[in-house]
């Protein structure tokens, strides 16, 4: 049984440019959950969604940064025109219901801001 | 809001020794859960233990067993026969339970296994 997927495991770019952070959950799981992890820091929750719903969005800052979770297709994290501080490590995770624990965590994406 | 402390940035130990790590949390909730995740240099999240809040015996998985205090809000990790394996940060997570979604992070403790 395939884990939580994330894709790309490392992501270049310049300032100014888009960045798209694709996770795909657990077979079965319909729930997702976005944290993003500061240089030495904890993890910190962005953001909750469910098949075609976002339900809890107050951890993603507001400009800038967009997610989703198609019917189809991995859930997608797209941070748009990026500046040095979105450097960090994106992990998501996702679970079969809500408030299931633990939740299954992917192996993140670590982004670089050049 | 929950807080998650975790007070010993980083910590060290001979191999084949006993560590223990310390998290404090603040809650005013009842029914909640309490983790432990690894963080290796390979940046994976790997659950170690949990602990169910309304649970009064400590969890234990092998080498890893917990010292929860509920009413001193307290969660700590025992490591047994430290392996070199063992070096990685170290988080405490707090979820408050009743379907709750976010997990609450501890920044960590840095783990050095020495030979």
């Amino acid at each position: 049984n395939a884990g939580v997927m994330q894709n790309p495991r490392h992501l270049v770019r310049r300032r100014g440019q888009e960045a798209r952070l694709r996770c795909s959950p657990v077979k079965g799981h319909s729930h997702v959950y976005w944290y993003r992890q500061l240089p030495e820091e904890g993890l910190k929750f962005m953001v909750y969604l469910q098949k075609e719903n976002i339900i809890d969005e107050s951890g993603m800052p507001k400009e800038r940064f967009s997610a989703e979770f198609p019917k189809e297709g991995p859930s997608i994290l797209r941070i748009q025109q990026v500046v040095r501080g979105d450097s960090a490590a994106y992990f998501c995770a996702s679970s079969l219901r809500q408030g299931d624990q633990p939740q299954h965590f992917g192996d993140g994406t670590r982004l670089s801001i050049l | 809001a929950q807080t998650v402390t975790q007070s010993q940035p980083e910590m060290s130990v001979q191999e084949a020794e006993t560590v223990t790590l310390s998290c404090t949390y603040d809650t005013s909730e009842s029914n909640y859960y309490l983790f432990w995740y690894k963080q290796p240099p390979s940046r994976q999240m790997i659950l170690v233990i949990r602990q169910e809040a309304y649970k009064q015996q400590n969890a234990t998985e092998n080498r890893f067993s917990v010292n929860f205090q509920k009413a001193a809000k307290s969660f700590s990790l025992k490591i047994s026969d430290s392996q070199l394996g063992d070096t990685a940060m170290y988080f405490c997570a707090f979820d408050s339970g009743a379907g709750s979604y976010q997990l609450t992070f501890g920044k960590g403790t840095k783990l050095s296994v020495i030979p």
